[in-house]
């Protein structure tokens, strides 16, 4: 199987643009696709990017999906940080044997 | 809309087995858009799929717990359930229910989690 790696901690200033990695180990990043949810304390998860960088509806353009396939990467940027952001953000794919795999998971702090 | 409900015991013996039982409304389990998924957190920590199911009754487990689950549908009460065997206390979690998006393979609907605690 692969795993997906991402930072323990991200924290950054309201206004500002904050990006969250998630680094593929085993397989291509771009092979499968890339999914975001945001899981605020005592909460469900909630979807922020499904397929790589599409949003839900309702979910607001200030948050972004990317592939970076030189890397092995993908990333979540969130710009105009609100307070209200501060979760914890998860990125998701799964393997051609239907079996799914999540990243650590990244708390952001906004200052 | 689908709407999903986990349901349960909370309490639970160290050894003993975890069934837990999600209710669907919005659509019918029987449905090939979608695969039945459980996910499980432990207390502060990550995301941990445990697995899914498919309409046609396929089943996908993730390989650290695939000796200890079984997870079928009941298209009758349209509901999917969970069994976990030879619980200790590293099983302690929220356990979510979910449906996972056949083709893009993301969770649209979650449950709002059910905290199973394995203790004696």
């Amino acid at each position: 199987n692969f795993m997906l790696t991402q930072p323990h901690s991200v924290s950054e200033s309201p206004g500002k643009t904050v990006t969250i990695s998630c680094t593929r180990s085993g397989g291509s990043i771009g092979s499968n696709y890339v999914q975001w949810y945001q899981q605020r304390p005592g909460g469900s998860p909630t979807t922020l990017i499904y397929e790589d960088n599409q949003r839900p509806s309702g979910v607001p353009d200030r948050f972004s999906g990317f592939i970076d396939r030189s890397s092995n990467s993908a990333s979540l940027t969130i710009s105009g940080l609100e307070s209200e952001d501060e979760a914890d953000y998860y990125c998701q794919s799964y393997n051609d044997n239907n079996a799914v795999v999540f990243g650590g998971g990244t708390k952001l702090t906004v200052l | 809309q689908l709407q999903l409900q986990e349901s349960g015991p909370g309490l639970v013996k160290p050894s003993e087995t975890l069934s837990l039982t999600c209710s669907v409304s919005g659509d019918s389990i029987n449905t090939n858009k979608y695969f039945w998924a459980w996910i499980r957190q432990p207390p502060g920590k990550g995301l941990q799929w445990i697995g899914s199911v498919y309409h046609s009754g396929n089943t996908y487990y993730n390989p650290s717990l695939d000796s200890r689950v079984t997870i079928s549908g009941d298209t009758s009460k349209n509901q999917f359930s969970l069994t976990l065997s030879s619980l200790t206390a590293a099983d302690t979690a929220v356990y979510f229910c979910a449906s996972l998006l056949g083709g893009s393979y993301f969770f649209d609907s979650w449950g709002q989690g059910s905290l199973v605690t394995v203790s004696s």
